[in-house]
């Protein structure tokens, strides 16, 4: 089946320091892999995406590599701002067949001054 | 419209009644998702519909829990005789067509049950 596993949080860093949530995934067929963040009261909404392997997906400072070798999509940034604290998913869905969009549980980052 | 529109954004309701959830994709966007998402937990998905396809219901909790979408379009959540642990926020998205595509959530609808 499909599923994804990303690393427990929380996760607290401060200002500056250096961000990597690892995401690894399973899936059978050829997935497309996203980053949904989910800042404090807010919705969700997609970060960055990719959808085939060595794609780079970026946005906001943030970046994820699809690495179809190692089945992950690692999320980095070099230097966190306190505005980056939010809950961060990883996701996954398969183009063939009539497969929902899988998540994740979360890793809540905390970015303090 | 511009975006996935859910209503209403806040229930309250009594424990036993029953309470409908109802959620606009983005049109054009054939497939439509629910999920909830309890405090401080991650999402769990409910169901999945796709086009004309049957939808995937595998998430259902329980038989109190049935969703329609109607003319492809939009669709309504419904949860009979609430219980307690129903409280959650429940999130709707929609894609383009599935598979493969992102999907754009709606701002969700905070259930509590008293």
């Amino acid at each position: 089946g499909n599923s994804v596993t990303q690393m427990e949080g929380p996760v607290t860093l401060s200002e500056e320091a250096f961000l990597t949530i690892n995401c690894t995934y399973t899936a059978t067929g050829y997935p497309s892999l996203f980053w949904y963040v989910q800042y404090p009261g807010e919705g969700l909404q997609l970060l960055l995406k990719a959808t085939k392997a060595d794609d780079k997906g970026s946005n906001k400072g943030f970046e994820a590599t699809y690495r179809k070798e190692t089945t992950s999509f690692h999320l980095e940034k070099g230097s966190v701002q306190v505005s980056d604290s939010a809950v961060y998913f990883c996701a996954l869905t398969v183009s063939s067949g009539n497969t929902p969009l899988v998540f994740g549980k979360g890793t809540r980052l905390s970015v303090i001054a | 419209g511009a975006g996935v529109s859910q209503s209403p954004s806040n229930k309250v309701t009594e424990k036993g009644k029953d309470v409908e959830l109802r959620c606009d994709p983005i049109s054009g966007h054939t497939a439509l998702y629910w999920y909830r998402q309890s405090l401080g937990q991650g999402l769990e998905f409910l169901i999945y519909f796709q086009g004309n396809s049957a939808p995937d219901k595998s998430g259902l909790p329980s038989d109190r829990f049935s969703a329609e979408r109607t003319g492809g379009s939009v669709s309504t959540l419904t949860i009979q005789r609430t219980q307690q642990e129903d409280s959650a926020v429940y999130l709707c998205a929609s894609s383009f067509r599935g598979g493969g595509t992102e999907a754009f959530f709606g701002q969700g609808t905070r259930l509590t049950v008293v």
